[in-house]
């Protein structure tokens, strides 16, 4: 049981490239989210996703596309990549919104 | 708008020492209350989930208290470990677009 797993654990980008950050569950969670992590920010929400096929926008969802084709997987696109991007990116599922969320290691992005 | 406060921002204690982390949110209208462990580069690790309706939740030396009323959370910490020294975050879930609001986290130092 792997849990919440990311790929890349680190990336740098420049300004314009796009690139896509994977996310992967095995607990067969309903609910999925990203998050983004910024000193002196906290926490962020990106986007989330209650079920396949149904996502919706969080606090911060400009410059970031996501689709949830399968319950496993909830990637998130980056479309034309922004030094203001430059962040720590966090996955993370729960049973639903209401139960406990688990995250995953996290994906280190630098945009020059 | 939910917003969540936590005090202090940095704590350091000798090992040994029982210590108290302070969460508050602004809305009382939540639906539970997580408590995080988040270590330097790393994901963030569950460590309790209060619904809602519950007044505390324990795990091993962890006891975390919820007044829903006053707005408040408390994580208290027995018999402090060096091994416990990290960043400590609390995350409000209600009906914020299914999402929770992190707090910024106090960092806490254990000293051997």
């Amino acid at each position: 049981n792997a849990g919440v797993t990311q790929t890349p654990k680190f990336q740098v980008l420049k300004t314009g490239q796009s690139m896509t950050l994977q996310c992967a569950q095995d607990m067969n969670h309903e609910y999925m989210s990203w998050y983004r992590q910024d000193p002196g920010m906290g926490l962020r929400l990106i986007h989330y996703s209650v079920g396949a096929g149904i996502t919706d926008q969080g606090e911060v969802p400009n410059g970031y596309n996501v689709s949830r084709s399968t319950t496993e997987d909830f990637p998130l696109r980056l479309l034309s990549a922004a030094p203001s991007q430059t962040s720590v990116y966090f996955c993370a599922s729960g049973r639903n919104p209401y139960y406990e969320q688990y995250f995953g290691p996290g994906t280190r992005l630098t945009v020059t | 708008k939910q917003e969540v406060t936590q005090i202090p921002a940095a704590l350091s204690v000798p090992e040994g020492e029982n210590l108290v982390l302070n969460c508050s949110f602004t809305d009382s209208a939540i639906y539970n209350l997580q408590w995080f462990r988040q270590d330097p580069g790393k994901g963030l690790t569950s460590l309790l989930l209060i619904q809602s309706s519950q007044r505390e939740q324990t795990s091993g030396r962890l006891n975390a208290s919820l007044d829903k009323s006053s707005g408040r959370s408390t994580l208290y910490i027995a018999a402090s470990q060096p091994g416990d020294s990290a960043t400590y975050l609390c995350a409000v879930g209600g009906n914020y677009g299914q999402n929770f609001v992190f707090g910024p986290g106090t960092r806490l130092s254990v000293l051997p």
